[in-house]
């Protein structure tokens, strides 16, 4: 199974800022990664797919970039609403598919 | 616009069983590999299963293969998730998904969740 360690736990920072979240892979994954955000109290949203592609919706300060076994998440200039936890998901080979234990997005 | 809504979750024995439901609407379901996504409280995500678009495919994480089996009825837009076997560590809001893509197999990555139903498995 491949495991996803995604750093940091936690990353606190003020509106405006930049935050840089990122995902490693046990192993080689190509670009079949994905990330989700996730609010108290909500379903996970789907960010970013196959490592660096928007999905349908999603603000442009958001981007993925990374291939292999490292990955980042870069929010550009933090809004109120972009504080949450972040999960990354990896899909290649699936079955199983596996996430990341997440990173909390917390305002400074 | 895409909706999923689960149903199906409550109060059970380790050992019992209960069927969890999820009601699709507002795209072609037919064309859509779905899965289910569990949370325990406070934690993490866990993929549990996935089924194929036409139900001839069927997947499941290790922690509920033979215990858990999944299905889907394409003339009703509803996909089932049979739990069997209940223990205490499955007790977790359980998600159901939408594939983001309608190629085939599937990609695996979700693009549309409902709001979960919450299972409790409790002595």
């Amino acid at each position: 199974e491949i495991v996803l360690t995604q750093s940091p736990a936690t990353l606190s920072l003020s509106p405006g800022e930049r935050a840089t979240l990122s995902c490693r892979a046990s192993q080689n994954i190509n670009t079949f990664l994905a990330w989700y955000q996730q609010k108290p109290g909500q379903a996970p949203r789907l960010l970013i797919y196959d490592a660096s592609n928007r999905a349908t919706g999603i603000p442009a300060r958001f981007s993925g970039s990374g291939s292999g076994t490292d990955f980042t998440l870069t929010i550009s200039s933090l809004e109120p609403e972009d504080f949450a936890v972040y999960y990354c998901q990896q899909r290649s080979n699936w079955p199983p598919i596996t996430f990341g234990q997440g990173t909390r997005l917390e305002i400074k | 616009e895409v909706q999923l809504v689960e149903s199906g979750g409550g109060l059970k024995q380790p050992g019992r069983s209960l069927r969890l439901s999820c009601a699709a609407s507002g795209f072609t379901f037919t064309n859509y590999a779905i899965h289910w996504v569990r949370q325990a409280p406070g934690k993490g995500l866990e993929w549990v299963s996935s089924i194929s678009a036409t139900g001839g495919s069927a997947y499941y994480g290790d922690s509920v293969k033979g215990r858990f089996t999944i299905s889907r009825d394409n003339s009703k837009n509803t996909v089932h998730l049979q739990l069997n076997s209940l223990r205490v560590d499955d007790t977790a809001l359980y998600y159901c998904a939408k594939d983001r893509s309608t190629r085939v197999p599937s990609s695996g990555s979700f693009d549309s969740w409902g709001r979960g139903t919450l299972v409790t498995v409790s002595s």
